[in-house]
């Protein structure tokens, strides 16, 4: 139990093209997604939170309006890079937990981003 | 949250134990310590958590100091498909976030 999937898991564009990666908890709900962000060699960095039904929340520094969070349903959350550029070449992985007290997150395969 | 510092990096014979320390001297009484993993180019990989009890499940145990300041991830028999960086986390119970630090760099030898 407790699987997080992503698609795609690889993904090549162009720069200033828009690029939609998705994340669906597969036998679970979850109100609540989340989504790194990791560069080589570099920890994973929290981007945002994103909440079923309503408007997602962003760390500091993170731009909202580059990064679109939607979480339409209790199973996926998509990311839109947007007007992608080669600096937001890396991993991007979310994370679902359950609806428990602990809520442990159990995090996706990651997609791994490459803008030319 | 509270912080957590780890060594940067260890290294464990293949088939010994692999003693991984966590430090989160600033803990409070209701954050919970999270262990995970992250094999190369792979999402993170859930191990163990845990309050103030030691647990133990079938990937490894927890070890937490009696005034929680500290705790110790131990994979019993090391394989060489251990090697990974293992993560330390504190989080209230009722938070959400998962803040990752830098994390052990463990590497298992044969």
């Amino acid at each position: 139990g407790a699987v997080v999937s992503q698609h795609p898991s690889w993904v090549i564009c162009k720069s200033g093209t828009s690029v939609k990666i998705e994340c669906r908890s597969l036998d679970f709900q979850a109100t609540t997604m989340f989504w790194y962000r990791q560069f080589p060699k570099q920890s994973l960095m929290l981007m945002a939170t994103s909440n079923e039904g309503s408007k997602a929340t962003y760390e500091q520094g993170v731009e909202k309006d580059k990064f679109l969070i939607n979480h339409a349903s209790l199973t996926l959350s998509t990311l839109t890079v947007t007007s992608a550029h080669p600096e937001d070449s890396s991993f991007y992985i979310c994370s679902a937990g359950q609806d428990t007290a602990v809520r442990t997150q159990y995090f996706g395969p990651g997609t791994r981003l490459l803008v030319l | 949250d509270a912080k957590t510092t780890q060594p940067p990096s260890m290294d464990c014979a293949e088939g010994r134990a692999a003693n991984l320390p966590c430090n989160h001297s600033t803990i409070s009484g209701n954050e919970y310590v999270y262990w995970y993993r992250q094999i190369h180019s792979q999402g993170p990989q859930y191990i163990i958590h845990g309050l103030k009890n030691n647990e133990t499940n079938e990937m490894a145990s927890l070890i937490i100091t009696e005034d929680r300041k500290s705790s110790t991830l131990i994979l019993p028999h090391a394989t060489l498909r251990d090697t990974a960086v293992y993560y330390c986390i504190v989080r209230e119970t009722t938070g959400n976030q998962f803040y990752f630090g830098t994390g052990t760099s463990l590497t298992v030898i044969p």
